[in-house]
């Protein structure tokens, strides 16, 4: 089955710590993303990438890094430079020269931060 | 900059049609998307318009003008299970995709 896994569904860290979040799919898909969720909020962007060795930031990239060594993998590490890094994380990725750019979501992580 | 503008909250009974509208402002614009989401869930694909008009998906269309810098989801024949929350987002230059803020929309059996 193709789809996009993200692990953990939940991860809880101490204050001051960096945490890398796993995203991976084999939709053979060029466009990755990076999206935040808080409560009652939408999806923020933080970093996308359209092919490997590349990406750029999104809207609230401070204090996040990602890295695009493989195609298939868009790991993103929430730095202790981040002020606010407990919310739920989503990776999405798209065909970015199809027909309607269809984004497919993983099931999310849910990141707490105490 | 980018901003897209949707009511945050709609109520509709069951059985009948709801419309979310979408307003965007963009420096560049590709198509507009829209996502459903249930609670705890990832967002899942309803439809995307790149050029002006009605897309029909069942029992759910979505309109575009790009002219007024609009586009809504309407939704047919409401099922209790179509209570969610409805994303638009835009998608600008260099796959760049922007989510709005969201509707959350109740349905009353």
């Amino acid at each position: 089955d193709g789809g996009i896994t993200q692990s953990p569904k939940y991860l809880f860290r101490k204050e001051g710590q960096n945490v890398t979040l796993s995203c991976e799919q084999n939709l053979n898909h060029d466009a990755m993303y990076w999206y935040r969720q808080d409560p009652g909020q939408g999806l923020r962007l933080i970093y996308y990438s359209q092919i490997v060795n590349d990406f750029q930031k999104g809207d609230i990239a401070e204090g996040y890094s990602v890295s695009r060594e493989k195609k298939e993998s868009f790991p993103l590490t929430v730095t202790s430079a981040q002020k606010n890094p407990t919310a739920f994380y989503l990776c999405a990725s798209s065909a970015s020269r199809g027909m309607n750019y269809e984004q497919y979501f993983g099931p999310g992580t849910r990141l707490t931060v105490t | 900059g980018q901003s897209l503008e949707q009511p945050s909250e709609v109520t509709a009974v069951e059985g009948a049609i709801v419309q979310i509208n979408c307003t965007y402002q963009t420096s560049g614009f590709y198509g507009l998307s829209w996502y459903q989401q249930h609670d705890g869930g990832a967002p899942t694909f309803l439809s995307y318009n790149a050029l002006d008009g009605l897309e029909e998906t069942g029992r759910f269309s979505s309109f575009l003008s790009r002219s007024d810098s609009y586009g809504y989801l309407l939704l047919q024949e409401l099922q209790m299970k179509d209570s969610a929350s409805y994303f638009c987002a835009v998608r600008s230059r260099d796959d760049k995709i922007i989510f709005g803020k969201g509707t959350r929309l109740h349905i009353l059996p």
